[in-house]
């Protein structure tokens, strides 16, 4: 059963300041998607990554894809208030489901 | 921009009731999702759709559980009797294809289960 891992589960910054998000997971695969929710609404798609190498940005966010070492990053450069929610990865292992991770919620302090 | 529409937003059921949930996938999507989310959980798969027929489930969506795209436009999630830990955020979604499109979600449904 594919597992997937993100860690930290909290993160509470300082605005300005710059973290990454890590998603790991268990099986291989080389389609891997990053979501944005905030609290009580729904998931909103930021990346789709679906390649060896493949980098996305948008804005201060940038997510990458390592499949070789089962890994995908979700960078924050110079955190803002608005980035504060909680960031799901979701991993396809091409059958008719994503696996989501356990979530990472993030509190941006001004 | 095209959109997953959910109803209701917020549905409260006593134990042991059906309750159906609704979906109105974007029009030109042919995969069909349900995942639900327990409070401060992950979001957990349900079951996919595609071709008119069930293509995976996972071990939560039991014989209690069924879906049906009943007139081409609407997908619907099914609970028969419903039990208190079914107390949580339902949310469909819809792709145009698998890999590269992604999933759009819906707003969710929040079950109350009392």
């Amino acid at each position: 059963e594919l597992k997937v891992e993100q860690n930290p589960l909290f993160l509470s910054m300082q605005e300005g300041k710059n973290y990454t998000i890590y998603c790991n997971y268990s099986t291989t695969s080389d389609r891997l998607y990053w979501y944005r929710q905030d609290p009580g609404k729904s998931l909103e798609s930021l990346f789709v990554l679906l390649s060896n190498g493949a980098v996305k940005q948008e804005g201060r966010l940038m997510a990458s894809l390592d499949t070789k070492a089962r890994l995908s990053t979700l960078h924050i450069t110079a955190a803002v208030h608005d980035l504060s929610a909680t960031y799901f990865c979701a991993v396809d292992i091409r059958t008719y489901k994503y696996i989501f991770g356990t979530g990472t919620r993030l509190k941006v302090l001004a | 921009e095209p959109e997953v529409t959910q109803t209701p937003s917020h549905q409260v059921t006593q134990m042991g009731q059906e309750v159906i949930l609704r979906c109105v996938p974007i029009s030109n999507h042919l995969y069909f999702y349900w995942y639900r989310q327990i409070l401060g959980q992950k979001v957990e798969f349900l079951v996919s759709f595609y071709n008119n027929e069930i293509s995976e489930k996972s071990e939560i969506f039991d014989d209690q559980f069924s879906v049906e795209r009943p007139d081409g436009s609407n997908f619907t999630l099914k609970i028969r009797s419903t039990k208190l830990e079914d107390s949580a955020m339902y949310f469909c979604a819809s792709s145009a294809g698998t890999g590269y499109y992604g999933y759009t979600f819906g707003s969710g449904t929040r079950l109350t289960v009392v």
